[in-house]
């Protein structure tokens, strides 16, 4: 079976840390990994995925492939960023697996 | 107003009983899901469905029944047969063909037995 870890169940920050979400998959294939946001009384949304490379509200996240990671970074953390974060790995195609989520906690 | 709509938000049942969820997409996505978020587990796949009036399970299909006639709606029902059916449950889509593989989600449908 696909498995997405996510070591921490929270991670606690002070505001202009520096924030590193760990993820860690295990898949026989060409990985597709995608980062997902929780912010409290909102729906879970897309964060950003490998595939695009990109920078959303200053995350990033870079596929190792030899470590089977997925970390998510940003250089200083903001008090907005306080959210659920998962990490998700599609299954063939057709099954969006996703791990257990971590809780990130900015305080200021 | 587009997207994903869940009803109900609340929903109280007794043991025994049979509930269903609503899904609503106007989204024109081809594929829609029903996962189940507990504290601890992350989102866990019931059922998903890539065409209408086809459907398969996911990793926790035991107690659940969907039915998908249309492709805008994905109701998912929650069996008597289900162990533990309190929890929060997440409706999501995305489209297939010409999509980025990104999962569109409602506000979700907390479902708690009495």
């Amino acid at each position: 079976a696909q498995r997405v870890t996510q070591p921490e169940k929270l991670l606690s920050v002070f505001k202009g840390a520096p924030v590193e979400l760990k993820c860690n998959y295990s898949y026989s294939g060409s990985p597709e990994l995608f980062w997902y946001v929780q912010y409290s009384r909102q729906r879970l949304q897309l964060l950003l995925r490998h595939i695009s490379r990109e920078s959303i509200k200053g995350f990033t996240a870079d596929l190792n492939k030899g470590e089977t990671s997925f970390h998510l970074k940003k250089p200083f953390a903001q008090e907005e960023d306080s959210a659920m974060y998962y990490c998700a790995l599609w299954e063939y195609g057709n099954k969006l697996v996703f791990g257990a989520g971590t809780i990130l906690r900015v305080k200021s | 107003d587009g997207g994903i709509t869940q009803s109900p938000k609340y929903l109280f049942r007794k043991e025994g009983q049979n509930v269903t969820l609503s899904c609503e997409q106007n989204l024109n996505h081809d594929a829609m899901y029903w996962y189940r978020q507990d504290p601890g587990q992350g989102l866990r796949l019931i059922y998903y469905s890539q065409i209408v009036n086809d459907f398969q399970k996911g990793d926790i299909a035991e107690g659940y029944s969907v039915s998908r006639e249309k492709k805008e709606s994905f109701p998912l029902t929650v069996t008597s047969a289900q162990k533990n059916p309190t929890a929060f449950y997440l409706c999501a889509s995305r489209q297939i063909i010409g999509g980025t593989g990104e999962l569109f989600f409602g506000e979700g449908s907390r479902l708690t037995v009495l």
